[in-house]
C-alpha cells in the first residue's frame, strides 16, 4: 500500500507570496491533519480534515488554512508568508478519527526569503 | 492531554536493548499512551500504543507500570537505523487527531 505522498518536497518562496502544499493519503484514510515542525517549536499541530469538512485547529493564525477533497486529499495554504513561517510541513493520514494511529508522510521543506 | 517527561538523549549499542523511559503521572484513566519516532529528515513514524495492558508488536514492546504513572519503550534489538528522536504521547482519544508532541528522547545506536 502507498504511504502518504505530499508535493512538493521543497519549495522557496519569498515574504508575502502565498503557498500551497498538496497531501495524498493512504488509500482508504479518510482523516488528514497538518503539523508544522520548526527547530524552535517542535512539531504544532495545524488542523484536522475529515469528510472534507475541518474537524479540529491548532493555534495558529487565519493565513494558516486548508482544505480537503471528496477524495481525501487535502492541500494546505499559507498567504502572506513570513520568514517565520519556513519549516516543515508534515501531513498525516488516519482510517478514523480517534485512537487510531496516524501516518506521516515525508514533508514538505518551505524556505521563505 | 496529561504532560510528559522524557530524557534529553539516550544511547546504546548496536544489538543491544534501547529502553526508553516516560513519565506521565498525571495520566488520568481513560489516557492512552503513544510512541512515534523520527528518524532525521522523515516524518515521523508510529511504533506502538497502549492503555494499561503491555503490549508487543514487530517494531517494539511497550511496557505500563500498574499505576500508569510512566511507561517504557523496548526496542529489543537495537541496529543504527533506529537511531532517530522518541516521541512519547499521553493522549484520550477523543474524536480527533490533534498529537501534541513534544520535544522527545534523541537516541543514538553506535555501533
Amino acid at each position: 500500500k502507498a504511504g502518504v505522498t505530499q508535493t512538493p518536497r521543497y519549495l522557496i518562496k519569498t515574504r508575502g507570496q502565498q503557498v500551497t502544499l498538496s497531501c495524498s493519503p493512504i488509500s482508504g484514510h479518510r482523516s488528514v491533519s497538518w503539523y508544522q515542525q520548526t527547530p524552535g517549536q517542535g512539531l504544532q499541530f495545524l488542523f484536522e480534515y475529515f469528510s472534507e469538512t475541518q474537524r479540529n485547529k491548532g493555534n495558529f493564525p487565519g493565513r494558516f488554512s486548508g482544505r480537503q477533497f471528496s477524495n481525501s486529499r487535502s492541500e494546505m495554504n499559507v498567504s502572506t508568508l513570513e520568514l517565520g513561517d519556513s519549516a516543515l510541513y508534515l501531513c498525516a493520514s488516519s482510517w478514523d478519527r480517534g485512537r487510531y494511529e496516524q501516518y506521516f508522510g515525508p514533508g514538505t521543506r518551505l524556505t521563505v526569503t | 492531554d496529561a504532560k510528559t517527561t522524557q530524557p534529553t538523549s539516550m544511547d546504546c549499542a548496536e544489538g543491544r536493548a534501547a529502553n526508553l523511559p516516560c513519565n506521565h503521572s498525571t495520566i488520568s484513566g481513560n489516557e492512552y499512551v503513544y510512541w512515534y519516532r523520527q528518524i532525521h529528515s522523515q516524518g515521523p513514524q508510529y511504533i506502538i500504543h497502549g492503555l494499561k495492558n503491555n503490549e508487543t508488536n514487530e517494531m517494539a514492546s511497550l511496557i505500563i507500570t500498574e499505576d500508569r504513572k510512566s511507561s517504557t519503550l523496548i526496542l529489543p534489538h537495537a541496529t543504527l537505523r533506529d537511531t532517530a528522536v522518541y516521541y512519547c504521547i499521553v493522549r484520550v482519544p477523543h474524536n480527533n487527531n490533534d498529537m501534541r508532541f513534544g520535544a522527545g528522547t534523541r537516541l543514538t545506536v553506535k555501533p
